[in-house]
């Protein structure tokens, strides 16, 4: 089946410490996207890249950084910078680059917490 | 950049009424909008979307309509079902990415009661 899988699902940082989440897509996808989701939010873009070795900012990327060496991954990492990086975090990906009109499938998400 | 407002945040319906959630948008040049629906510990799934060029699309008991000279787009859900209880979300493509990332409502919690 193809999908997206992010992994780990729960994840805990320590103080000063960066982490770093993995996104894998099987889809065949140019397009992913990290979007943060905090408690009765909706989503806020982190980074997005429609295409491999590139990648832009999206609207909260402080304290962020991304690469995409690889087509199918985009690994995020949260950076000791992000002062509060407790949330859910969500990858997608779509099959961009193009215009609009290009739906987006999510991986389930990985729960990131301060220890 | 896009600003896509949701209401209502909670909706609480009895089995078998229609839901109606509804969302408007600020760029006018969009024309790409998709609804996802969100159980609790997942990702968000597609479950309907809508381009400009028409104004209407039903699939089963979903449907969304969208009236672009008022900027806004609405979900229906007929004939709500307990497993139709989760967070809906409504987007619009972002202007600062070249519409190709979505800004996304702040979501509306449905819950059907048995």
């Amino acid at each position: 089946d193809g999908g997206i899988t992010q992994s780990p699902k729960y994840l805990f940082r320590k103080e000063g410490q960066n982490v770093t989440l993995s996104c894998e897509q099987n889809l065949n996808h140019d397009a992913m996207y990290w979007y943060r989701q905090d408690p009765g939010q909706g989503l806020r873009l982190i980074y997005y890249s429609q295409i491999v070795n590139d990648f832009q900012k999206g609207d909260i990327a402080e304290g962020y950084s991304v690469s995409r060496e690889k087509k199918e991954s985009f690994p995020l990492t949260v950076t000791s910078a992000q002062k509060n990086p407790t949330a859910f975090y969500l990858c997608a990906s779509s099959i961009a680059p193009g215009g609009e009109g290009q739906p987006q499938h999510f991986g389930d998400g990985t729960r990131l917490s301060i220890l | 950049g896009e600003n896509v407002e949701q209401h209502p945040s909670t909706l609480s319906v009895q089995e078998g009424d229609s839901a109606v959630i509804k969302c408007t948008y600020s760029d006018s040049a969009s024309n790409y909008f998709p609804w996802y629906k969100q159980e609790l510990g997942k990702g968000p799934q597609l479950i309907i979307d809508i381009r400009s060029n028409v104004g209407e699309k039903k699939d089963q008991r979903i449907a969304v309509t969208l009236n672009k000279t008022a900027k806004h787009f609405s979900l229906h859900i007929t004939e709500t079902q307990p497993e139709d209880s989760a967070v809906y979300f409504c987007a619009a493509p972002s202007p600062g990415t070249g519409r190709r990332a979505l800004t996304f409502g702040s979501g509306t919690r449905l819950q059907v009661q048995p």
